[in-house]
């Protein structure tokens, strides 16, 4: 079993960029995913295999990755981008997800 | 359009057994695999397991002494028993599908579509 690290919050104000990264050893040898949880939600996928989008995801949603880090990246973020974030990995035996982060737009 | 339809009890006593069971409507039920993921109140997802078409199962090492997930493919459904049941085991649980491709050079694996949530609250 494996780890992954997320911080449990990041606040920015509406149209600046906000940044929220996922750490875990696992991560330069697989695949991350995002999704975005509103409450009373269930999550929705926003980010597949590192930097894909999937249709229908706002553009100014980005992923990439560094080493034992990938980060989310959502630029010019706007007041319904408010919500929870979890990263999620997976190996041939295992899914797990990251801690969530709460976005908290000013 | 895939969606997934979840029902089953939501209210249970310490020790009973949970029992949950997800609909698959549109969309193949082969070549995915059909997970269990929960969420406490407040707190964030865990996954449970999962189960393919041909009933292939992984569990959560964490979980796996008190979970089975069974499939029926004529209904395109699959089922969640979770026994023994505490206050901790209280959450909301969904069921997902797991979107799998083994064949690069990276393992992918993502949950595409998910159950609108039940509430199982455990309570004496």
């Amino acid at each position: 079993s494996y780890e992954l690290t997320q911080p449990p919050s990041v606040s920015v104000s509406p149209g600046q960029t906000a940044r929220i990264t996922c750490s875990g050893d696992v991560l330069p040898k697989q695949y991350a995913y995002w999704y975005q949880q509103k409450p009373g939600q269930a999550p929705v996928v926003m980010i597949y295999k590192d930097i894909e989008r999937p249709s229908g995801i706002p553009e100014r949603f980005s992923g990439s990755r560094s080493g034992t880090t990938v980060t989310l990246t959502i630029s010019g973020v706007q007041a319904e981008d408010e919500a929870d974030y979890y990263c999620q990995s997976a190996d041939s035996s295992g899914r797990v997800f990251g801690g969530g982060t709460k976005l908290t737009v000013l | 359009q895939v969606q997934l339809q979840q029902w089953g009890a939501g209210l249970l006593k310490p020790s009973e057994t949970l029992s949950l069971t997800c609909a698959v409507y549109g969309g193949s039920f082969s070549g995915y695999y059909w997970s269990w993921i929960r969420q406490p109140p407040g707190k964030g997802l865990e996954w449970i397991g999962e189960i393919n078409h041909s009933g292939s199962t992984n569990y959560n090492p964490s979980l796996k002494s008190r979970v089975t997930i069974s499939v029926d493919t004529s209904k395109k459904q699959f089922s969640l028993n979770l026994n023994s049941v505490t206050a901790a085991d209280t959450a909301v649980y969904y069921c997902a599908r797991g979107f799998v491709d083994s064949s690069g050079y990276y393992y992918v694996y993502y949950f595409d579509y998910w159950g609108q949530g039940t509430l199982v609250t455990v309570s004496s």
